[in-house]
């Protein structure tokens, strides 16, 4: 069965640190990997996607990815947090099948970050 | 350039009632997915509709049905609600071009 973990329900960081939110993941084959971000009573927002190539992957605000094809696992970074950072952040796998748009997402639980300044 | 939009943001229905949600892709998006989100979980996928066709559905009853109509709009309809259905629905688009989706703001749902 597919499957998406996110071992810490929170991440807390000061304002400036780095900060890491972990994901493992369990799909069959080579699934596109993706992190979302969510902010109270709003949908979510795409922030970066890895699909092939470079291990790591930049996208929105700064963030970044690690993909580590052997322990299955897509963390998601950032070298400086901001307080704007703080919100809930979900990680996503899709299997290959299909196609690039069919297909459903699976997600983790969710962590929520929070940045104290 | 609009993203996804639903409606309503927010309703209350009482148990037993019928709801129907309301999604519109963004501009060139052609495929729509439908999430339920309970509180304090992951979203969970309902179904999938591409080319006026469900494609994919996850684990939810019959009570859980869609449309997708012909400028990729798309419904959501629960029948004989229940508590348990109380959540934030989340639609979702993408498009043969992109292998990202992305998400309308949602409509929270709750069941009294």
């Amino acid at each position: 069965a597919q499957s998406v973990a996110q071992p810490e329900d929170q991440v807390n960081v000061a304002e400036g640190n780095p900060l890491t939110v972990k994901c493992t993941y369990s799909v069959s084959g080579n699934p596109y990997l993706f992190w979302y971000v969510q902010y109270p009573n709003r949908g979510l927002q795409f922030l970066l996607k890895y699909i092939t190539g470079d291990n790591l992957v930049k996208g929105s605000y700064g963030f970044e990815a690690e993909f580590n094809k052997s322990q299955t696992s897509f963390h998601l970074k950032k070298p400086s947090a901001l307080v704007s950072d703080s919100a809930l952040y979900f990680c996503a796998v899709r299997d290959r099948t299909g196609g690039s748009t069919l297909g459903r997402l699976y997600f983790g639980r969710g962590t929520q970050l929070t940045v104290w300044p | 350039d609009a993203g996804v939009t639903q409606s309503p943001t927010h309703l209350i229905k009482t148990r037993g009632q019928q709801v129907t949600l309301r999604c519109s892709p963004k501009s060139g998006h052609d495929t729509v997915s439908w999430y339920q989100q309970a509180l304090g979980q992951g979203p969970q996928f309902i179904f999938q509709y591409y080319e006026e066709e469900e494609r994919q559905r996850g684990n939810f009853p019959d009570r859980f049905s869609g449309h997708q109509f012909p400028n990729y709009s798309s419904e959501l309809n629960v029948n004989a609600l229940l508590l348990g259905d109380s959540a934030l629905y989340l639609c979702a688009s993408s498009s043969t071009l992109n292998t990202e989706a992305f998400f309308g703001q949602g409509t929270r749902l709750t069941v009294v």
